[in-house]
């Protein structure tokens, strides 16, 4: 039973324009979520997070939008670059820190094109 | 800022040889790291849960006597796949959290560890 879900696999845009990512989880009992970014072969970088106390967060171009009644965040990226070409990932957890452990997508591959 | 450090970054071994996997916290702290695992077009799956000074906590389904946990400082935690098989083939990863700084912080990754065994 997935958790957390990222029903896109993957996603392609123009450099420029907005990238939308969504996630759906069903654990009504997550507090605390976050996006990663991950390249071939490297770890996934920590991107955003986002508290449940919020519905917004903002961090230069990427901004996370959380919608608890129903269940589900979005990661939008503008403009969107090349180089944010990657896998993302949402993760969720129980507890406001991330000493709790993680719930993961599967991901989803976002390309940027020039 | 924070990084974590996972060593080796590869390993190709034989069938019944046990490997180990150090993960390190490189300018913070971390009483706790945790360990996943990644196989293909699947996400990441928490297998256990390293405590400094303490017993790992490991999730349903996963063997403690076949993924061996030590977190013997606060820097450091250690994953040692016992007597491989090749269905341990997997891609292994390491997280820790900065416990010192306040507020909300997000768990940092190591690079992984591609884990093939013949």
């Amino acid at each position: 039973d997935q958790q957390v879900k990222q029903n896109s696999p993957s996603l392609s845009v123009q450099e420029g324009r907005i990238s939308i990512l969504n996630c759906d989880y069903t654990n009504s009992m997550f507090d605390y979520f976050l996006w990663y970014k991950k390249y071939p072969a490297e770890g996934p970088t920590f991107l955003i997070s986002i508290s449940s106390i919020k519905d917004k967060n903002e961090d230069g171009r990427f901004t996370v939008f959380l919608n608890k009644s129903a269940k589900h965040l979005s990661l939008h990226i503008v403009p969107s670059q090349p180089g944010d070409s990657a896998v993302y990932f949402c993760a969720a957890s129980e507890g406001q820190g991330g000493s709790e452990k993680l719930v993961f997508g599967k991901g989803m591959k976002l390309t940027v094109n020039p | 800022g924070a990084v974590v450090s996972q060593h080796p970054s590869r390993v190709i071994c034989k069938s019944g040889t046990s490997v180990k996997i150090e993960c390190r916290s490189l300018d913070f702290q971390a009483t706790t790291m945790f360990w996943y695992r990644q196989f293909p077009k699947q996400s990441l799956m928490l297998m256990a849960t390293s405590n400094e000074g303490s017993k790992a906590t490991y999730e349903q389904g996963v063997e403690k006597d076949k993924f061996l946990i030590n977190h013997a400082s606060l820097t450091l935690s250690t994953l040692t796949v016992t007597s491989a098989h090749p269905e341990d083939s997997s891609f292994y990863i390491c997280s820790a959290r900065d416990n010192l700084r306040s507020g909300n912080q997000p768990q940092h990754f190591g690079d992984g560890t591609r884990l093939s065994i013949l």
